[in-house]
């Protein structure tokens, strides 16, 4: 069965530090890999996702990923954090299924001045 | 483009009571998702569904919670005889039919349902 760990619960970083969220999957086949953002009282917003091809992918807001398949992860990154960034982030895997999206318990970022 | 549309955005019930929540989905999406968020925790599939289809249901208690998505109008999740646990977050997420994209979920601002 897909699983996803994320094993930091909350994190703080000063602002403008450098900032990597970490993401273990446990899916048999190749996953389609996501991350959410989402802020207080709100819905949760696509940084990122990785289908094939290029390990490392782009996304909104300066954030970036990387999979690995060999460690089974796709650890969230960004070189320096605003304190805007502050908010909860959650790493996702389906497949092409197309079925259900199963998301990691979420990692709280607080932002420090 | 109005995006995933979900009302209310906050309902109280007392339990014993009915909850419906309500989902319009992006307009040319055609699949729903249903998660639950409870305090301090993430997310958690409930259910999945096409129109007029049940596709993967899961995550679903067994008893009291039902979801569907008719040809016509939104999805509705379904609460009866509420209770304290069933306090929560719910999101609705849509995304298109076919393609990669199938598996890009758009989210709804969600429905916060208190029980008291």
């Amino acid at each position: 069965a897909q699983s996803v760990t994320q094993p930091d619960i909350h994190i703080t970083v000063s602002e403008g530090a450098s900032l990597e969220l970490r993401c273990n999957y446990s899916y048999g086949a190749t996953p389609y890999l996501f991350w959410y953002v989402q802020s207080p009282g709100q819905g949760l917003q696509l940084l990122l996702k990785y289908f094939s091809g290029d390990t490392l992918v782009q996304g909104i807001k300066g954030f970036e990923a990387e999979f690995k398949r060999s460690q089974s992860s796709f650890n969230l990154r960004k070189p320096s954090v605003h304190w805007s960034d502050a908010a909860e982030y959650f790493c996702a895997v389906g497949d092409s299924s197309a079925s259900k999206i199963i998301f990691g318990s979420g990692t709280r970022l607080s932002i420090r001045p | 483009n109005a995006g995933v549309m979900q009302n209310p955005r906050h309902l109280v019930r007392r339990r014993g009571q009915e909850a419906r929540l309500r989902c319009s989905p992006m307009k040319g999406h055609s699949h729903v998702y249903w998660y639950r968020q409870l305090p301090e925790e993430g997310l958690k599939f409930m259910v999945y569904l096409q129109k007029e289809n049940i596709i993967d249901e899961s995550g679903m208690p067994k008893e009291r919670f039902s979801a569907e998505f008719p040809k016509e109008g939104p999805s509705i999740l379904r609460i009866q005889q509420v209770v304290r646990g069933d306090s929560a977050a719910y999101f609705c997420a849509s995304s298109p039919r076919t393609g990669r994209g199938a598996n890009v979920l758009t989210f709804g601002a969600g429905s916060r349902l208190t029980v008291l």
